[in-house]
C-alpha cells in the first residue's frame, strides 16, 4: 500500500504568515499533485509536479517535489483569508508502474487563514 | 461548460436499505474514477472506467457494492444493504485522457454525494 502522510493536519494562522505544509511518503510517485477542497465541495486541482526536484509557482504558493519523488512540500506566503480550505496532496503510480490516476490521497490539510 | 454532476447531493438511508448514486461526467470524457471521502480523510480509490470498461474495482469495500457505466457517460454506484460505516462522501471525477489522466487531461471532480446511513 503505498501511503501519503501529511502535516500538519491543522493549521490556524493569521493573515499575512507564512506556511508550509508537507506530504511524505516511502514509495516513489511518477507525479503528484495538490488539490485544494472547499466544503461541500469536490477536491481542485492546484498544481501537478512529475520531475524529481521540480519547483512550480502559482501566485503566492509554491509547491516542491523532493528529488527522489517520494515527498513534496507546498509554500503559502502572506496567507489571505481566501486561502482558507483543505489542502491534499495525491501521487500516481510509483515510477515504473502503468499509470492510469489511480490517485493514493494524503489525509489533508485543514487550513485556517484569520483576518 | 458544465463539470461533473453528482445526484442526489445528500442522502440518508436507513440501515440495510440500498443506494443509487448518480454521475454525469464531462461530456466526451473517456476515464471515470469513483472516489469515497470518509469525514476528515483525504479521498479513497473505489473504482476506475475507461469508457464502458471497468478496468479496475479493487478498491471497493465489499461485494455490496457495484458500479456500472453501460453506454460509456453516465455512472451509477450502488450500495446494497447499507451500513453505517458506509457513511461517507462519495466523489465521482472524469479525465478526458483515454488512460485514466494525464498532464495535460487532469481529474475534474463532481461535489459529491453524502450519505448519511442511520
Amino acid at each position: 500500500t503505498q501511503l501519503l502522510e501529511q502535516s500538519p493536519q491543522f493549521l490556524s494562522i493569521q493573515e499575512g504568515e507564512n506556511l508550509t505544509v508537507y506530504c511524505n511518503s516511502s514509495s516513489v510517485f511518477s507525479s503528484l499533485q495538490w488539490y485544494r477542497q472547499e466544503p461541500g465541495e469536490g477536491p481542485v486541482l492546484l498544481v501537478t509536479v512529475v520531475t524529481g526536484g521540480e519547483v512550480k509557482k502559482l501566485k503566492r504558493l509554491t509547491f516542491q517535489f523532493g528529488d527522489a519523488r517520494k515527498d513534496s512540500s507546498l509554500h503559502i506566503t502572506a496567507a489571505q483569508p481566501g486561502d482558507t480550505g483543505l489542502y491534499l496532496c495525491a501521487g500516481d503510480k510509483d515510477a515504473g508502474g502503468t499509470s492510469y490516476g489511480k490517485l493514493t490521497f494524503g489525509q489533508g490539510t485543514i487550513l485556517t487563514v484569520h483576518p | 461548460g458544465a463539470g461533473v454532476s453528482q445526484s442526489p447531493r445528500y442522502k440518508v438511508a436507513k440501515r440495510g436499505q440500498d443506494v443509487a448514486l448518480r454521475c454525469d461526467p464531462i461530456s466526451g470524457h473517456v476515464s471515470l474514477f469513483w472516489y469515497q471521502q470518509a469525514l476528515g480523510q483525504g479521498p479513497e480509490f473505489l473504482t476506475y472506467f475507461q469508457n464502458e470498461a471497468q478496468l479496475d474495482k479493487s478498491g471497493l469495500p465489499s461485494d455490496r457494492f457495484f458500479a456500472e457505466r453501460p453506454e460509456g457517460s453516465v455512472s451509477t454506484l450502488k450500495i446494497q444493504r447499507t451500513q453505517q460505516e458506509d457513511s461517507a462522501v462519495y466523489l465521482c471525477a472524469s479525465s478526458l485522457a483515454d488512460r485514466g489522466i494525464s498532464y495535460n487531461s487532469p481529474l475534474h471532480f463532481g461535489n459529491g454525494t453524502r450519505l448519511t446511513v442511520t
